[in-house]
């Protein structure tokens, strides 16, 4: 079984309402983070959680909220969908550590709002 | 300026060729770096972690220069199974902030 889960894989919606992605990891990691990623462009940071309970925005926080519901789950949601927030979406989950902590990565969400 | 800077290639190389891709990065407070490998339209992967000057695993070598703020990956015996998008991730420490580049993409062909 994958160590980081997302769901949907994929969604289709229209504008306006209001869907939730989940996601949910067995690594036992107290990090985890939501990413979009749009064509020709790099991953950008939604939102970060190093435990349940803290939460920061990222860089396009904007129209988007988040709920760590538990260590192992971290729920991104999209209060009223726009045409513009249509994007590749990955949750992602890292362990503290100095030069060497890395992200391990959901398998993504392809996200199509209308 | 970008946090990362990456050329989009594509690079077309055959099977067997020597590649190098280069990464430049603007923060100079950067202090590792790591490649990840993202194949189309699935989840980044890592391949490698730098934090002194460089590493090696097998067929793949990361170099860093932070004089000149850039790293570099260079993959020897390129495989079919290579193709694939290459992104840069210098990573800052204090923040835990990781700044993706938006790939270099290599196509390996027969």
């Amino acid at each position: 079984d994958a160590d980081v889960t997302q769901t949907p894989r994929n969604r289709i919606t229209k504008t306006g309402k209001r869907i939730m992605l989940e996601c949910s990891q067995t690594k036992g990691h107290d990090r985890m983070y939501w990413y979009r990623q749009d064509p020709g462009l790099g991953l950008r940071l939604i939102y970060y959680s190093f435990d349940v309970k803290d939460i920061n925005k990222g860089e396009i926080s904007d129209g988007y909220s988040v709920s760590r519901q538990a260590q192992a789950k971290f729920s991104l949601s999209l209060e009223s969908a726009i045409p513009n927030q249509t994007a590749l979406y990955f949750c992602a989950t890292s362990e503290p550590g100095e030069w060497y902590e890395t992200q391990y990565f959901g398998p993504g969400t392809r996200l199509l709002v209308l | 300026r970008k946090e990362v800077e990456q050329d989009p290639g594509p690079f077309n190389v055959p099977e067997g060729a020597t590649v190098a891709f280069n990464c430049t990065y603007s923060n100079s407070a950067s202090q590792s770096f790591f490649w990840y490998r993202q194949d189309c339209r699935k989840e980044p992967k890592l391949l490698m972690s730098v934090y002194s000057s460089g590493n090696e695993d097998g067929r793949f070598t990361a170099q860093l220069n932070r004089a000149s703020q850039y790293i570099s990956l260079l993959i020897r015996d390129s495989k079919l199974s290579d193709s694939a998008t290459y992104l840069c991730v210098p990573r800052l420490y204090n923040f835990n902030k990781f700044y993706f580049g938006s790939g270099t993409k290599l196509n390996v062909k027969p």
